[in-house]
């Protein structure tokens, strides 16, 4: 079945440094998401990939989906203190398939 | 405020007991979603429903029974409790658009912290 894998699972980062997850899927997805789950929060939606090759912008976050569209990234430039969380993507095969999470990045940022 | 809201947000209960968890969203989404977070983070899709069917049934023990009686509620009830059954508990909501089945994104309640003792 569908798997979507993570790395890594924890970042240390230092305050002001740049950092990038990723996102691995064993087929051909037909859209991703990504979610942040601040600690003690819930997840919540960032952005969702549709197009081989996609980037798209968030601020200092830039995410990426592969040209085969079985692998994603997350990109975060000069990280800070309000970075802190578990980043998961989530991906589905089909339009109307099941959106298989990740296991997460858990971020942690050193001031 | 527009919201998925789930009652209660913490449940301290003992095993063999059963429980209820109730789920709201007032977002005109069609569908609604049960996920089992672990100690561990990872999310483990439970149920699905879209307009009060149930799409998404996952391995789940048939201790646990979804009920959506309209498409803005969504309510778990487990029976039995066992230990391993403690973890978060999130409901979460989303528009499926169209023939196209065009997603979007899951917006997340805050979650029900159940812990069996």
């Amino acid at each position: 079945g569908q798997q979507v894998m993570q790395i890594p699972q924890y970042q240390h980062v230092q305050e002001g440094e740049d950092f990038t997850t990723y996102c691995n899927s064993s087929t051909t997805l037909s859209n991703i998401q990504w979610y942040k789950q601040r600690p003690g929060g819930h997840p919540v939606f960032l952005i969702q990939l549709v197009k081989s090759g996609e980037v798209k912008k968030q601020k200092r976050l830039t995410f990426q989906f592969g040209e085969a569209k079985k692998n994603s990234s997350l990109h975060i430039t000069a990280t800070q203190t309000t970075d802190v969380g578990t980043y998961f993507c989530a991906g589905r095969r089909d339009s109307w398939g099941k959106l298989q999470f990740g296991a997460g990045t858990q971020v942690v940022v050193t001031p | 405020d527009t919201a998925v809201s789930q009652t209660p947000k913490y449940l301290v209960t003992q095993m063999g007991n059963d429980k209820s968890i109730k789920c709201e969203q007032n977002l005109g989404h069609d569908t609604m979603y049960w996920y089992k977070q672990d100690s561990k983070k990872f999310l483990k899709i439970m149920f699905s429903y879209n307009n009060k069917e149930l799409i998404i049934n996952e391995t789940v023990p048939n201790r646990f029974s979804p009920k959506s009686p309209d498409k803005a509620h969504l309510n778990l009830h487990i029976n039995s409790l066992e230990l391993g059954d403690s973890a978060v508990y999130f409901c979460a909501s989303s528009q499926r658009g169209g023939r196209t089945g065009t997603n979007y994104g899951y917006t997340f309640g805050s979650g029900t912290r159940l812990t069996v003792v």
